[in-house]
């Protein structure tokens, strides 16, 4: 089945402490991006990559890191999770080009305490 | 730069109303046109999607015309149900590469 998965789905942790969520795709597809969502913003987009070793920042990219050393993996990283950063998230890939679907992974509800 | 703008929501129907969620857009060139819904505790999926001017896309009973002379793209359904109850989120794509989303109307149905 072709899918976007996520880990964890929930997660709570507290100021400063390092963490990562994964984000995964079975589809070969080259775009990947990572979003958040927050009430009355709607989807911002974090980062994004276009290909293996290749990322780039989006709308609101500060506090975050991304890396792609493999094309099926495009982990979220959070050096020093903050109060602000409690939102949730979204991964999502698709092919390169204009008119293919992008698929979104389940989210994943972040909370910095 | 490029944008999508919505109507506010929430909008609140009963069971076999008319839908229509407005859609206007920004954008240079000529993009592409979607709707993606997200049902309660999932992410986005695709809805219908519409490639150029005059297209209509349609899914599940729902439709919308990529209007360029009004840049818009309004989603309507004729009889909407319970199980329609999300968030719907328009959004384009316009030859940069992220995908621009408007910031969703929330839709609830009533029985």
């Amino acid at each position: 089945e072709a899918q976007v998965t996520q880990n964890p789905r929930y997660l709570i942790t507290v100021t400063g402490k390092k963490l990562t969520v994964t984000c995964s795709q079975n589809m070969n597809h080259e775009y990947m991006s990572w979003y958040r969502q927050d009430p009355g913003l709607g989807l911002r987009q974090i980062y994004y990559s276009m290909n293996v070793e290749v990322t780039d920042k989006g709308d609101v990219p500060e506090g975050y890191k991304v890396s792609r050393k493999e094309k099926r993996n495009f982990p979220l990283i959070l050096e020093s999770p903050s109060p602000n950063q409690t939102s949730l998230y979204f991964c999502a890939s698709r092919q390169a080009g204009a008119n293919y679907e992008q698929y979104f992974g389940p989210g994943t509800r972040l909370t910095v305490t | 730069g490029d944008s999508v703008t919505q109507m506010e929501g929430p909008v609140t129907l009963s069971e076999e109303a008319f839908l229509t969620i407005n859609c206007t857009y920004t954008a240079t060139g000529y993009p592409s046109l979607f709707w993606y819904v997200q049902y309660p505790g999932e992410g986005l999926q695709l809805l219908l999607k519409a490639t150029k001017a005059d297209d209509k896309g349609s899914n599940k009973g729902f439709e919308a015309t990529y209007r360029k002379e009004t840049t818009s793209f309004h989603l309507e359904k004729g009889s909407v149900q319970v199980s329609d109850s999300a968030v719907y989120f328009c959004a384009l794509w316009s030859g940069n590469t992220p995908l621009v989303f408007g910031k969703g109307t929330r839709l609830s149905v009533i029985a």
